[in-house]
């Protein structure tokens, strides 16, 4: 089945640790995203990629790290530098923008980070 | 900053109500406008979208987008239990951007 997967579901994270989460579709989309959720709010964008070797800083990319080797695969990396990691962090992707008739996110089942 | 303004709740309605969620937006170029669910714990997923003025009819959901006004809601018909969550309104602005809403959550009362 086409869709998003993301790992881990969940993961702890010590103080000054950087983690990488994962993030595969095989929806064949160009589009890739990483937004943050934190409780009561809505969706941040971290960073996004419309293109394999090319992606942009979205509202709150500081602490935060990304790659687009293949166009499948989108991970991110929050590095020690991101002061206040603990959130839900959600991947999506999309086709490319083409107006009004631009499609939807779809979404992974996220991952929840803890920093202990 | 654009902006996409929801009204965070709760809404609570008994069970078999009409529940309105309503969502304002801030950039007049938006073209492309969504609703997702959003369980406690769970990624969102899509119910509606709606690029035209007027209403858009799905099984129990109604869009309805205002473009003047920079105004669009959902409508639920006969709302269940299992409706119970987090709906987040979002819309495309600029060539990339999909802009969220912090979400109402809704309660639906047996």
């Amino acid at each position: 089945d086409g869709g998003i997967t993301q790992s881990p579901k969940y993961l702890f994270r010590k103080e000054g640790q950087n983690v990488t989460l994962s993030c595969e579709q095989n929806l064949n989309h160009d589009a890739m995203y990483w937004y943050r959720q934190d409780p009561g709010q809505g969706l941040r964008l971290i960073y996004y990629s419309q293109i394999v070797n090319d992606f942009q800083k979205g509202d709150i990319a500081e602490g935060y790290s990304v790659s687009r080797e293949k166009k499948e695969s989108f991970p991110l990396t929050v590095t020690s530098a991101q002061k206040n990691p603990t959130a839900f962090y959600l991947c999506a992707s999309s086709i490319l923008y083409s107006g009004r008739d631009t499609g939807e996110l779809f979404f992974g089942e996220g991952s929840r980070l803890t920093v202990l | 900053q654009k902006e996409v303004e929801q009204n965070s709740g709760p809404l609570s309605v008994p069970e078999g109500a009409i529940a309105s969620l309503n969502c304002t937006y801030s950039d007049r170029g938006s073209q492309s406008f969504f609703w997702y669910r959003q369980y406690s714990g769970k990624s969102p997923e899509l119910i509606m979208f709606i690029y035209s003025n007027g209403d858009k009819e799905d099984g129990r959901f109604t869009a309805q987008l205002n473009k003047a006004s920079q105004y669009v809601s959902l409508l639920i018909r006969d709302s269940q239990p299992s409706d119970s969550a987090t709906y987040l309104c979002a819309v495309i602005s600029g060539t990339y951007k999909y802009i969220f809403g912090t979400g109402t959550r809704l309660k639906v009362l047996a």
